[in-house]
C-alpha cells in the first residue's frame, strides 16, 4: 500500500485479555517503530526493528508487552494480560533507512481500550 | 522524563497571520530534531527536521529555527490556514533508534 497501514484501529479488550496488534509498513523501509500514545500526550518509543532485527527495546512497559517482525516486514505487538493502565492509542511507523534520523510515516493507529 | 517541552498546549490563531509554536529541549547532545502535525484521529505526519549543524530550514509555509545555545526550537507557520488546525509535536533523538516527542501544542485557527 501507499501507506504505513494498522489493525484493527480499535480494540477493547477485557481485563485479562490477550491483544495483538497489527502493523504493515511501508514496502522496503528498513525502520520500524512502535510507539505508544496516551490521551492528550506525545508518543512515546516502545521498540524499534530494523528488518528483522530488534535493536532496542526499551521502551517495553512490561514483560507483558512483546513485539515481532520475523520476515522483515509486517510487525505484531502482543501485550498478554491487559490492564486498564494500557489504554492509549498504538501508533506504528516505518522509514527508509536505518535509525531515528530521517523521516518516519507513521501509520493511523490502534486505539485499545481496556475495559 | 521527556527530553523536549512544548512552552504552550494551545495556540489561537486568526487566518492568515503567522503562527509560532516553541519548543525546548533539554539534551544538549540531540543533533537531530523533528515536527510533526497531528490531526485528530490520525497518526502524526512529517513537517519538518533539522540537524544541530543547521540554525534555520525553511520548507514549503514552514520555517524551523534552532537555538542550540538556549536549547530551543521553534515552528514557523506562515499565512495560516483552517488546515493547519492540529496538534504539533517537536521531537528529538535521544539515540540511534528513539525519538523523544514532547506533549504537543493545539493550534486552532480562526476564521
Amino acid at each position: 500500500g501507499a501507506g504505513v497501514s494498522q489493525s484493527p484501529r480499535y480494540k477493547v479488550a477485557k481485563r485479562g485479555q490477550d491483544v495483538a496488534l497489527r502493523c504493515d509498513p511501508i514496502s522496503g523501509h528498513v525502520s520500524l517503530f512502535w510507539y505508544q500514545q496516551a490521551l492528550g500526550q506525545g508518543p512515546e518509543f516502545l521498540t524499534y526493528f530494523q528488518n528483522e532485527a530488534q535493536l532496542d527495546k526499551s521502551g517495553l512497559p512490561s514483560d507483558r508487552f512483546f513485539a515481532e517482525r520475523p520476515e522483515g516486514s509486517v510487525s505484531t505487538l502482543k501485550i498478554q494480560r491487559t490492564q486498564q493502565e494500557d489504554s492509549a492509542v498504538y501508533l506504528c511507523a516505518s522509514s527508509l533507512v536505518a535509525g531515528a534520523n530521517t523521516e518516519a510515516f507513521f501509520g493511523q493507529g490502534t486505539r485499545l481500550t481496556v475495559v | 522524563g521527556e527530553s523536549v517541552g512544548l512552552h504552550l498546549p494551545t495556540l489561537s490563531v486568526q487566518e492568515g497571520d503567522n503562527s509560532i509554536i516553541n519548543c525546548a529541549y533539554s539534551n544538549s547532545a540531540s543533533d537531530y530534531f523533528i515536527w510533526y502535525k497531528q490531526e485528530s484521529g490520525k497518526g502524526p505526519q512529517f513537517i519538518i527536521d533539522i540537524r544541530s549543524n543547521m540554525d534555520k530550514r525553511q520548507g514549503q509555509r514552514v520555517t524551523v529555527l534552532l537555538n542550540k545555545t538556549v536549547k530551543h526550537l521553534s515552528l514557523q507557520i506562515a499565512a495560516t490556514q483552517p488546515g493547519d488546525s492540529a496538534v504539533y509535536f517537536c521531537a528529538d533523538r535521544l539515540d540511534d533508534y528513539k525519538l523523544s516527542f514532547g506533549a504537543g501544542t493545539t493550534v486552532t485557527v480562526r476564521a
